[in-house]
Formats: C-alpha cells, structure tokens, sequence
C-alpha cells in the first residue's frame, strides 16, 4: 500500500493523558500536513512540515499541541493533557512537492472520556 | 480569512436523477481540489482545477473552476447510489498547498 499511512486508527485517552497520532507519507513524499475534523465541521489546517522542519504552524491551537517530523520515522502529532474537545478526527496528508496535490491518509479518531 | 461555502449542504435524490453543488467565496485561489469522503475514512481526491474557466470530466461528474478562480461547481449526471458520501472543496493559495476545506455537501442517492 503506497498511500498515506496513519495509526492507530482510533484512540481512546482519559482527560489529562498524552495522545500520539502518528503518520507515515506516501513513499517519495517530504512534506507532511495536519487537518483536524471535529464532529459536525469542517477540515481545519493544523500544521505544515517538511523533514525536519516545521514550515506553518499557524493552525495550531497554542498549548498542549505540538508536531515532528524527523528525518527518519514518521510525522508525530502530539497532544498533551487531552481534554474533551479535542475529541476529533485528524487527518495527515502528504504531497511531493509544495505545490502537489494533497493525499490524506485514512484519519485517527481520537475520544476523550 | 478565507472561507468556502458550499450550496446545498444537504441533498437528498433518487437514482437517476442530476445535481450540481457548489462551492463559492470571495478570495481567489491558485488551484481548487473537490474530495470525497466517506463515513469514517479520509478525504479521497476527485480532481484539480488550476486555470480560471477549466472544466474536468470524470465519467459522470464534470468540475468548473470560475473564470475569477473564486468558485467551483460539480455537476452529477444520473447519479447513482455509489455517488453516496461527503462532497468537499478545498482551496489553495499561492505558495504551498495550505488547503482551505469548504463546508461539505452531504449527498444521500436512494435506489
């Protein structure tokens, strides 16, 4: 499967734990995007990176959020002390160049008790 | 701020029937992207537009991107059950692709 990978696939955290979404581009692909779906709305853009760099983090909520990707391994999106509203669907989507085409992957669904 | 706004949000037809959803703003865009996405997968690319006036068929679709490159449109002909799912544009400026997704359309087709 040469697509855009992303696991787990759904995630379920208590109030307060860590969640670790990761996602793996397809093969040949550098730059990496982040979309949050929350229930009943629309994709939101989260984050912009290349290997190594984060190139536009501006759709990113300011604390307890915070994106990677090394040079090795896939991109992680990270977010600390989950609360309930950040129950959503993310999706990563990756391109071969600035100006490709987006392909996402099949999303994380995560849910907060 | 940019923002896409999708017409109708929700449709609900039988098979066979034709439908067009668009997809509108104020802002001008340097290509526009239509996904479709089903229940619990992510967004599936249908096609890009880049040049003002571009039509793109694909079987029983056809895409318009407008002349001013600030609105879109999709056109169903004869749809089919299959064509059940979730309709989104998504706009790109200059520069890199930092996609501004539309509202959806949420097509239902009964037999």
């Amino acid at each position: 499967n040469a697509g855009v990978m992303q696991n787990p696939r759904h995630l379920v955290r208590r109030r307060g734990q860590e969640a670790r979404l990761r996602c793996s581009p397809m093969k040949g692909h550098s730059h990496v995007y982040w979309y949050r779906q929350l229930p009943e709305e629309g994709l939101k853009f989260m984050v912009y990176l290349q290997k190594e760099n984060i190139i536009d983090e501006s759709g990113m909520p300011k604390e307890r959020f915070s994106a990677e990707f090394p040079k090795e391994g896939p991109s992680i999106l990270r977010i600390q002390q989950v609360v309930r509203g950040d129950s959503a669907a993310y999706f990563c989507a990756s391109s071969g160049t600035v100006t490709d085409t987006q392909y996402f992957g099949p999303g994380t669904r995560l849910t907060v008790l | 701020t940019q923002l896409l706004e999708q017409s109708p949000q929700f449709l609900s037809i039988q098979e066979g029937e034709n439908l067009t959803v668009y997809c509108n703003s104020s802002s001008v865009f340097s290509s526009l992207q239509w996904y479709r996405q089903e229940p619990g997968e992510g967004p599936v690319l249908l096609v890009t537009v880049v040049t003002g006036g571009e039509v793109k068929k694909l079987k029983r679709l056809t895409f318009q991107f407008g002349d001013a490159r600030k609105d879109s449109s999709l056109h169903i002909t004869a749809a089919q059950p299959g064509d059940t799912g979730l309709y989104l544009c998504a706009g790109a400026g200059t520069g890199f692709q930092k996609l501004v997704f539309g509202t959806g359309t949420r097509l239902l087709v009964s037999p």
